[in-house]
């Protein structure tokens, strides 16, 4: 049990530009989490996936944003047409029976 | 809606002086709570959840907290805090075992040695 990865830690990329963040949770647990934090706030919601099937998304996430878990493995969030706002850090987490493990996170900065 | 509010945007202490991190949460029905800690570049580590039964939960690295209900609180404690306690701490809040966190703002703890 190595944890939960997310790939890449840091990102810097220009206004407009598409990004895309993979997160491989703990082996094992069906449930995967995507969070947004910026500065100063806590972690918010964006959507989770039960296996490979997405059941919630945050109003948080425009049409710019999609989220994958193919086989209910690995996921990946995508960001198109990155916008400066768009700069956070994007959080991960997976779920056994009761309780969430977060990874360390991506670093998006959007020039 | 669920929220959680922590009035204390920091919070100093000295080493080995004792530590109350105050947190309120705004939910209809009994909640889910946690603590969780962020320190800088690792991810979010769990420090204790509360779910159901006694009011009085204890955690990792000495940390315990208190639900209650009469005063929507989930305050987190320790007796003596150490150097290494300084991090963000977030309170939180979900409506069942499944259900995605809603996270307070943090409180950033220092450590005055």
């Amino acid at each position: 049990d190595t944890g939960v990865s997310q790939n890449p830690r840091h990102k810097i990329t220009k206004r407009g530009q598409n990004v895309t963040f993979r997160c491989d949770p703990i082996s094992e647990h069906n449930r995967l989490y995507w969070y947004r934090q910026t500065l100063g706030q806590g972690p918010e919601f964006l959507t989770y996936f039960q296996n490979e099937a997405q059941l919630e998304k945050s109003r948080l996430l425009s049409d710019r944003f999609s989220a994958e878990r193919p086989k209910g493995s690995f996921s990946t969030l995508e960001i198109q047409r990155t916008e400066q706002g768009d700069s956070a850090m994007y959080l991960c987490a997976s779920k056994n029976m009761e309780t969430q493990y977060f990874g360390p996170g991506t670093r998006l900065l959007v020039l | 809606a669920q929220s959680v509010t922590q009035p204390d945007i920091h919070i100093t202490v000295s080493e080995g002086a004792s530590l109350e991190l105050r947190c309120n949460y705004s939910y209809g029905a009994t909640p889910y709570l946690f603590w969780y800690v962020q320190s800088p570049g690792q991810g979010l580590q769990l420090l204790l959840k509360y779910f159901s039964g006694d009011t009085l939960v204890q955690g990792i690295k000495g940390f315990e907290a208190e639900f209650k209900r009469s005063q929507s609180s989930f305050n987190l404690r320790k007796p003596s805090v150490h150097w290494s306690d300084a991090a963000e701490y977030f309170c939180a809040v979900a409506s069942n075992r499944d259900d995605k966190i809603i996270f307070g703002k943090g409180t950033r703890l220092h450590i005055l040695p």
